[in-house]
């Protein structure tokens, strides 16, 4: 089946540094990556789409030079909080599409998540 | 716009109950995808079912069973003879026509107790 890792799966700083959290589909190929952040005892709400070779496409309200995202790759997304703050502190999940077929529905795969606790 | 409404935060039974997690959509597509997916504690996502806004057959996966109907815009999910495994929140979501961005209700807390 199709697996999504991510790296770290849990990361603690202190505030004002830059944390970088990686996004890779393991076993295929993905033109499109999500970002998804989820505070406690909350929903999943999705902050950007990224397409392999081009600029990630943010979500309204999502500050795109604080939440840097870079699609290399097509196996390799990742999100870098810059000068992190206590409110940044959240569970972020990215999630993969496989490239298919026109016609064909497009599965997204989720990553098991990144805890980032910033002090 | 979509938008996906559970309104259930918190649901508590005992062991082999019954329970049924209500799942309320609204889109203006007519080409759509709802899903099931669980979170346990560990936090990783487990997707459990995906309905295209064509196919209205209910679908039963051994104690799970879903039930969609385009009239309500629902999309329930019920759990038979609950177990403390099925402890976890479960969300439901929403994708629209060809894309693929993921709206997600705010999930329901399921706690099955001994």
């Amino acid at each position: 089946g199709a697996v999504v890792s991510q790296h770290p799966s849990r990361v603690i700083c202190k505030s004002g540094t830059s944390v970088k959290i990686e996004c890779r589909s393991l076993d295929f190929q993905a033109t499109t990556m999500f970002w998804y952040r989820q505070f406690p005892k909350q929903s999943l709400m999705l902050m950007a789409t990224s397409n392999e070779g081009s600029k990630a496409t943010y979500e309204q309200g999502v500050e795109k030079d604080k939440f840097l995202i870079n699609h290399a790759s097509l196996t390799l997304s990742t999100l870098t909080v810059t000068s992190a703050h206590p409110e940044d502190s959240s569970f972020y999940i990215c999630s993969a599409n496989p490239i298919r077929n026109r016609g064909t529905y497009n599965e997204q795969f989720f990553g098991p998540g990144t805890r980032l606790t910033v002090l | 716009a979509q938008k996906v409404t559970q309104a259930q935060t918190e649901i508590s039974v005992v062991e082999k109950e019954d329970v049924t997690l209500d799942c309320v959509y609204e889109t203006r597509d007519t080409t759509y995808y709802l899903f099931w997916y669980k979170q346990p504690p560990s936090g990783e996502l487990v997707f459990l079912i995906r309905r295209n806004s064509f196919d209205e057959q209910n679908e039963i996966s051994g104690r799970y069973s879903w039930n969609f109907q385009k009239s309500t815009s629902s999309f329930n999910f019920t759990i038979t003879a609950s177990q403390v495994v099925d402890s976890a929140v479960y969300f439901c979501a929403l994708s629209e026509g060809g894309g693929n961005k993921l709206t997600f209700g705010t999930g329901t807390q399921l706690k099955v107790e001994l």
